[in-house]
C-alpha cells in the first residue's frame, strides 16, 4: 500500500532564509506525488505535483521539489521564506494500488519568524 | 467559477443529532470526495464518487452516508452524531482519478463540526 512520512511535524525559519520540508514515500508502483498547502482556516491548495515527467518540479510561490526514486523522497524547498509561507504543508502520494486515491502525510507546520 | 463550495462553515451538534454537510462544484468534475481532518493528522477519505449515482467507501466510512444525484452536488450525512465525529470536513473534486493525468483535487474551504 502507498504511504508517505513527513519527517518534521514543525519547522521554524526566519524570513529570508531557506525552507526545507522533508517527505519520504512508499509505493510499489510509479507514484504521483503532490505537495498541498493549507493556510489557517482555509482549504487545501496544490503547490506542485510530480507525475513521472521531470524529476525537479517547480510550483507556485517559488516552491520546488525533487523526486528521488533511489531515496524514495520528495522534499519541498524554497530559497527564501516569506511571512505568507506560514501554513501547514501536506505531502501526498497516489498510485494504482489504491485506485489512485490520495494518501496524505500527517503534515508539517511552518512558522516564519520576522 | 466558484470552484468547490461547502456549507455550513461551522456547526455544533448534540450527541445523537443528525445533519447534512453540503458540497457543490461548478467545474463539471466527475470525481468528488469527502475527507475528515483530525488535529495532527493528515486527511482521511470518508466516501468518494466517480459520477452521478455511483458512490463508494473510503478509509473511514462508519457513521456517514452519501448520495450523488447530480454531477454538481455531493452531500455528506451524519445520522447519529458522536463526539468522535468532531473534526474538520473537506469536500474535494477532480476531473480524473488517473495517477498519470490531471488528477489534481480541488478542495473546498471546509466545515468545522463539533459534537458535544
Amino acid at each position: 500500500a502507498q504511504s508517505v512520512t513527513q519527517l518534521d511535524s514543525h519547522v521554524s525559519v526566519s524570513e529570508g532564509t531557506p525552507v526545507l520540508l522533508r517527505c519520504n514515500y512508499s509505493s510499489s508502483y510509479s507514484p504521483s506525488l503532490f505537495w498541498y498547502v493549507q493556510h489557517p482556516n482555509k482549504g487545501l491548495q496544490l503547490l506542485l505535483k510530480y507525475t513521472s515527467a521531470a524529476t525537479l518540479v517547480k510550483g507556485i510561490n517559488g516552491f520546488e521539489a525533487e523526486f528521488k526514486k533511489s531515496e524514495t523522497s520528495f522534499h519541498l524547498t524554497k530559497p527564501s521564506a516569506h511571512m505568507s509561507d506560514a501554513a501547514e504543508y501536506f505531502c501526498v502520494v497516489s498510485d494504482r494500488s489504491n485506485d489512485y486515491k490520495l494518501s496524505f502525510g500527517a503534515g508539517t507546520t511552518v512558522t516564519v519568524r520576522a | 467559477n466558484a470552484g468547490v463550495t461547502q456549507t455550513p462553515k461551522f456547526r455544533i451538534l448534540k450527541i445523537g443529532q443528525s445533519m447534512t454537510l453540503q458540497c457543490a462544484q461548478d467545474m463539471n468534475h466527475n470525481y468528488m470526495y469527502w475527507y475528515r481532518q483530525d488535529p495532527g493528522m493528515g486527511l482521511k477519505l470518508i466516501y468518494y464518487s466517480v459520477g452521478a449515482g455511483i458512490t463508494d467507501k473510503g478509509e473511514v466510512p462508519n457513521g456517514y452516508n452519501v448520495s450523488r444525484s447530480t454531477t454538481e452536488d455531493f452531500p455528506l450525512r451524519l445520522e447519529l452524531a458522536a463526539p468522535s465525529q468532531t473534526s474538520v470536513y473537506f469536500c474535494a473534486s477532480s476531473y480524473l482519478l488517473s495517477g498519470a493525468g490531471n488528477n489534481e483535487q480541488f478542495f473546498g474551504p471546509g466545515t468545522r463540526l463539533t459534537v458535544l
